[in-house]
């Protein structure tokens, strides 16, 4: 069966702290993973990873993907309060049209 | 830059009341879905629509019924709400095979169901 789990469930963290958020999946025919960023409705999308090993950068957020050990992770650093958000990973396969979401992780940042 | 557009935003329904979401997009993707957002638990798939006139199910179809009327229209219906579909729903669209194939989503309706 195909899933996506994400860890942590929830984070609560310091403004200026580095998170690392993770992203395992177990899906057949990989094609891409995407992260998305939700804060108050819907989800955003932030990176989509296709291949092993290449950082995508966006200011203080980057991401990396890992196809053999078939997991992603999300960085961010220096973070602010505006970080706090639930960010969901999802994985899209090559056959069929699904994406399955993982549970997310809630992200609250105090100042 | 409509995107994905759903309606209503909120909803207040008795139980056995029916109701339709709507949804339309714009950007002429093929593939559509309805989820279900719970605290906890995530995006679950209801329902999706991989091209125009064809419908599946998803993880959670139970007690709904969808209809893609064509390209850019994606409805969700409760033909006799329960307060177990208390949830937001979101409506979303994506071109799968596409060079991005990335959902893009609508702002979600909140439904609660007394």
């Amino acid at each position: 069966e195909d899933k996506v789990v994400q860890s942590p469930l929830s984070l609560v963290v310091h403004e200026g702290d580095t998170v690392t958020l993770n992203c395992s999946y177990e899906v057949t025919n990989f094609r891409s993973l995407l992260w998305y960023k939700q804060e108050k409705k819907a989800p955003t999308f932030l990176f989509m990873l296709t291949s092993s090993g290449i950082e995508k950068k966006s200011g203080r957020l980057s991401s990396i993907l890992d196809k053999k050990e078939l997991f992603s992770i999300l960085n961010i650093t220096a973070t602010q309060t505006g970080d706090s958000a639930i960010y969901l990973c999802a994985v899209v396969p090559n056959t069929g049209n699904q994406f399955y979401f993982g549970t997310g992780t809630s992200l609250t940042v105090i100042p | 830059n409509a995107g994905v557009t759903q309606t209503p935003k909120f909803q207040v329904l008795k139980t056995g009341q029916s109701m339709t979401l709507q949804c339309a997009q714009d950007m002429n993707h093929n593939s559509m879905y309805w989820y279900r957002q719970d605290p906890g638990m995530g995006l679950r798939l209801i329902y999706y629509s991989a091209s125009e006139g064809t419908t599946d199910k998803g993880e959670v179809p139970n007690g709904y019924n969808v209809s893609r009327l064509n390209k850019r229209e994606f409805s969700l219906r409760l033909e006799s709400a329960a307060p177990s579909q208390t949830s937001v729903y979101f409506c979303a669209s994506s071109e799968p095979t596409g060079v991005d194939p990335e959902a893009f989503f609508g702002q979600g309706t909140r439904l609660t169901v007394v």
